[in-house]
């Protein structure tokens, strides 16, 4: 069974700010997403990564995914309050037809 | 442009009374679709997915079950609710990117069910 832990849980920092949330697990995936979730929304795609070692940017977003393709990080640079809400990493199984999805970080970017 | 609607957004149920949750697609053909639920501000439960039209696999046993009578319409539907179906339920679709390579997910807007 495929099961992705992040942390931390939650976060709570001010603006300007630095961060890092983790993605790790035990299995090996074909591609990991980061989606970002807002209240009474669906999640959104941030990022796919595919490769180990990988390292993509989106503006002040970073994602690395990890050598053996087991874990991830996400780093923000300078975080302002629009970067609020919950980071899901999900990981593709199953010749990557299937997803599994980790609990989340809920990241509170105060003004 | 592909688009996914997800229908009702909200729903208030007693107890014991049946379900039906619909999610259509638009600008794609033979999508593979996803039924998942999220627990207050957590993550994504898979409940169901479908590669084809009548192709159901189910991750969790419970009393929710899937249909998918046609290519881009994929329904969630209970015989009978329980308190514990509560819930945030998402369709979602993937599709693969051009770029990566890697299929990834596309959601739909939600559906809040509170059974009381």
């Amino acid at each position: 069974t495929q099961l992705l832990e992040q942390s931390p849980q939650f976060l709570s920092i001010q603006e300007g700010e630095n961060l890092t949330v983790y993605c790790n697990s035990s299995s090996v995936f074909s591609s990991l997403q980061w989606y970002r979730q807002e209240p009474g929304e669906g999640p959104v795609l941030l990022v796919t990564v595919v490769t180990g070692g990988e390292v993509k940017k989106l503006k002040r977003l970073t994602f690395q995914f990890g050598d053996a393709r087991k874990d991830s990080s996400l780093h923000i640079t300078a975080a302002q309050p629009g970067d609020t809400g919950l980071y899901l990493c999900a990981g593709a199984y199953k010749g990557g037809q299937n997803f599994v999805f980790g609990p989340g970080t809920r990241l509170s970017v105060l003004p | 442009s592909q688009t996914i609607h997800q229908w009702p957004a909200t729903l208030v149920q007693p107890v014991g009374s049946p379900l039906s949750l619909e999610c259509t697609v638009e600008g794609t053909s033979n999508p593979n679709l996803y039924w998942y639920r999220q627990a207050a501000g957590r993550g994504l439960q898979l409940l169901f997915y479908s590669v084809g039209i009548g192709q159901i696999s189910s991750e969790v046993p419970q009393n929710l079950s899937a249909s998918r009578p046609q290519d881009r319409q994929f329904i969630l539907s209970s015989k009978k609710l329980l308190l514990s179906d509560s819930g945030f339920y998402l369709c979602a679709w993937s599709v693969r990117q051009g770029r990566s390579g890697a299929n990834v997910l596309t959601f739909g807007a939600g559906s809040r069910l509170t059974v009381l």
